[in-house]
């Protein structure tokens, strides 16, 4: 059964960096598209980034572009998310998730990891 | 951007009610690419619907979701006490940023 397992959170004062490491399980990885995603304490769901199979392309959102990298590793079937000058607005559970889609066509988010939360705080 | 509006913010219903939630798109979106997905305290999100009307894998018929254009819907025919939970519309089809809902809270009467 396909699955995804989040590592790397943690807490980090302000203007500190963590990396997000989700690896696979279960499914080809290299074929599909993978998104990170967050959610605040009690908020609603932010997509942050994805990156398609073969890491040729990359988009941001707005709120972290410039500080969030995301990145791949095929052989390793596995996710990162590099996260640096973090914000206390950072403050959230992250979820690496499958999607949208693979190299055919567009997809939900069919396969989320269990989350891992990150907090920032002085 | 396109931003999603869900409504209402929060259902309160008994077990067995229907319960109809809608999802309302700033820009049209393709029905193809409309997904809702439940969340549970503590859990992550579980795909329900995809394609606006298409259930996912090992999801239950009393789920069903509709719509075209700028209105969508998912509708619970029966509810059971494992539905009580929080709901989210997403459009994926667009160019980036992909967007969520606000969220559904259905809980119970």
């Amino acid at each position: 059964q396909a699955q995804l397992v989040e590592s790397g959170g943690g807490l980090v004062r302000p203007g500190g960096s963590l990396r997000l490491s989700c690896a696979d399980s279960g499914f080809s990885f290299g074929d599909y598209y993978m998104s990170w995603i967050r959610q605040a304490p009690g908020k609603g769901l932010q997509w942050l980034s994805y990156i398609s199979g073969s890491g040729s392309t990359i988009f941001y959102a707005d709120s972290v572009k410039g500080r969030f990298t995301i990145s791949r590793d095929n052989s390793k079937n596995s996710l990162y998310l590099q996260m640096n000058n973090l914000r206390t607005e950072d403050t959230a559970v992250y979820y690496c998730a499958r999607g949208p889609g693979d190299t055919v066509t567009t997809g939900p988010f069919d396969i989320w990891g269990q989350g891992t939360m990150v907090a920032v705080s002085s | 951007e396109t931003v999603l509006t869900q409504s209402p913010d929060t259902l309160s219903l008994s077990p067995g009610e229907r319960a109809i939630l809608s999802c309302r798109a700033s820009q049209s979106v393709s029905s193809k690419d409309l997904a809702w997905y439940q969340q549970k305290p503590g859990q992550a999100p579980r795909l329900l619907i995809y394609g606006a009307s298409r259930r996912a894998t090992g999801i239950p018929d009393r789920f069903s979701g509709s719509g075209s254009g700028t209105d969508f819907t998912l509708t619970i025919r029966r509810l059971e006490p494992e539905d009580f939970a929080v709901y989210y519309c997403q459009q994926y089809g667009s160019s980036p940023p992909l967007t969520f809902g606000g969220g559904t809270k259905v809980e119970i009467k």
